[in-house]
């Protein structure tokens, strides 16, 4: 069973266009996470959703739009992507409380703009 | 604003050998810190949480051990395997989980 997963794996489009990343997890995790993974192999976080609730908001464009239906799901809007955003984006999950637990990240969506 | 710093950069030891990976942190203020393994191409699997009240945690031949007040964490992984080939990642870990990561450590593994 896959504890979290992405679609699309691939996802190649040109500039100007819009997209969208899912992301689900069935771990029973309370908090949801976007990382972003630049060329030079650097992740950096983008976002965080706790029961749904947007808790972190790292210095993203706001062409980038989380979105979190349910506790199960955090979704990336990317609104007239630019060549700079070609990446590979991961979504994660974890449960946090006090001292934090044990993340888990999916196999990522790379995503090339062109 | 925490920094994390992953040295070195690339290793490559012979099959059997001991590695050690080296993690430093400039802010002791953290909730936990965790390793991460990173194969070419895929996602990251995680390897060992250590919870900041913690030293040490262990798993099989992996053993990471942590000290805040120094900001430094240590993994070491013995008697190497050509499968322990990888990129390593040290994350630590603030408030609502966030994690800041290292630029990693790439292990090659000769038979």
């Amino acid at each position: 069973d896959t504890a979290v997963s992405q679609t699309p794996k691939y996802l190649v489009t040109q500039m100007g266009n819009d997209k969208s990343i899912k992301c689900e997890q069935n771990l029973g995790h309370d908090t949801m996470y976007w990382y972003k993974q630049d060329s030079k192999k650097f992740l950096k976080i983008m976002f965080s959703y706790n029961n749904k609730e947007l808790i972190i908001n790292e210095t993203v464009p706001n062409r980038f739009s989380p979105k979190s239906p349910d506790k199960a799901h955090l979704n990336l809007h990317i609104n007239s992507l630019e060549l700079g955003d070609s990446a590979v984006y991961f979504c994660a999950s974890s449960q946090v409380g006090q001292g934090g637990y044990e993340q888990y990240f999916g196999p990522g969506t790379r995503l090339t703009v062109t | 604003k925490q920094e994390v710093t992953q040295i070195p950069a690339a290793l490559s030891v012979p099959e059997g050998e001991n590695l050690v990976l080296n993690c430093s942190f400039t802010d002791s203020a953290i909730y936990n810190l965790q390793w991460f393994r990173q194969d070419p191409g895929k996602g990251l699997t995680s390897l060992l949480l250590i919870q900041s009240s913690q030293r040490e945690q262990t798993s099989g031949r992996l053993n990471a051990s942590l000290d805040k007040s120094s900001g430094r964490s240590t993994l070491y992984i013995a008697a190497s395997q050509p499968g322990d080939s990888a990129t390593y990642l040290c994350a630590v870990g603030g408030s609502w989980g966030k994690l800041q990561f290292g630029a990693g450590t790439q292990v090659v593994v000769t038979p």
